[in-house]
């Protein structure tokens, strides 16, 4: 089957960093998305990656290492905005999105 | 703003009611979905559509019946729902069908559906 996994829920503090992991076991990789979704509002597209290696976008980053079936979305001066839940989903080999259950992130003041 | 709009953004119904979501996008796509989204669950691809053909339903039941009268517009005609139909349901639009390149998907925000 396929599978895609993360973090239920983490904690972090405000202006520190912190990393979101996402380990996946597809059939077929044609590129990863983390997309973020506050609360009650729609998930909005982050990142995409398709070849190993970081993208950096401002203070989100996002890292993917093929080989491994793994990636992570790296937040860095976090915001209280940033509290929200973080969605990793991975393109099989058929374009279908395999979606991750999410993670939700606690910013701490 | 993410360019699709859904509504109503909360409904309670009866298992006997019969509702329907909308979701319009403005973004000149060809290719709009629906999900489920539960609590701590994946999202659920239930339909997908293409250039207003329908190209994908994954086992859903029948209680759910999907419309797109043109591209820009997506229905979910819902009847005799049970209490576990309960969820957030999502819309979303991409420019072409999913993942075939590196499209995002653009998701509206959500009908909170509370089944009595």
């Amino acid at each position: 089957g396929q599978n895609i996994d993360q973090p239920t829920e983490m904690t972090a503090t405000e202006g520190a960093i912190v990393q979101i992991n996402c380990t996946y076991q597809t059939s077929g990789f044609n590129g990863l998305f983390w997309y973020q979704q506050h609360a009650g509002e729609a998930p909005t597209f982050l990142s995409y990656n398709v070849l190993d290696g970081l993208e950096e976008k401002g203070r989100f980053s996002s890292f993917l290492s093929r080989s491994k079936g793994y990636s992570y979305l790296l937040l860095k001066e976090l915001q209280m905005k940033d509290s929200a839940s973080y969605l990793c989903a991975v393109v099989d080999s058929n374009y279908q999105l395999i979606w991750g259950a999410g993670t939700k992130l606690i910013i701490k003041p | 703003e993410t360019g699709v709009t859904q509504t109503p953004r909360h409904l309670v119904m009866g298992m006997t009611n019969k509702k329907s979501l909308k979701c319009e996008q403005h973004l000149g796509h060809n290719a709009m979905y629906w999900y489920k989204q539960s609590a701590k669950k994946p999202l659920e691809l239930m339909f997908v559509y293409s250039l207003e053909e329908r190209v994908e339903n994954n086992s859903v039941p029948s209680r759910f019946s999907p419309e797109c009268p043109n591209s820009s517009h997506l229905f979910l005609h819902l009847h005799t729902l049970q209490p576990e139909d309960s969820a957030l349901y999502l819309c979303a639009s991409s420019q072409d069908l999913e993942g075939g390149s590196n499209q995002p998907q653009h998701f509206g925000d959500g009908t909170r559906l509370s089944i009595l």
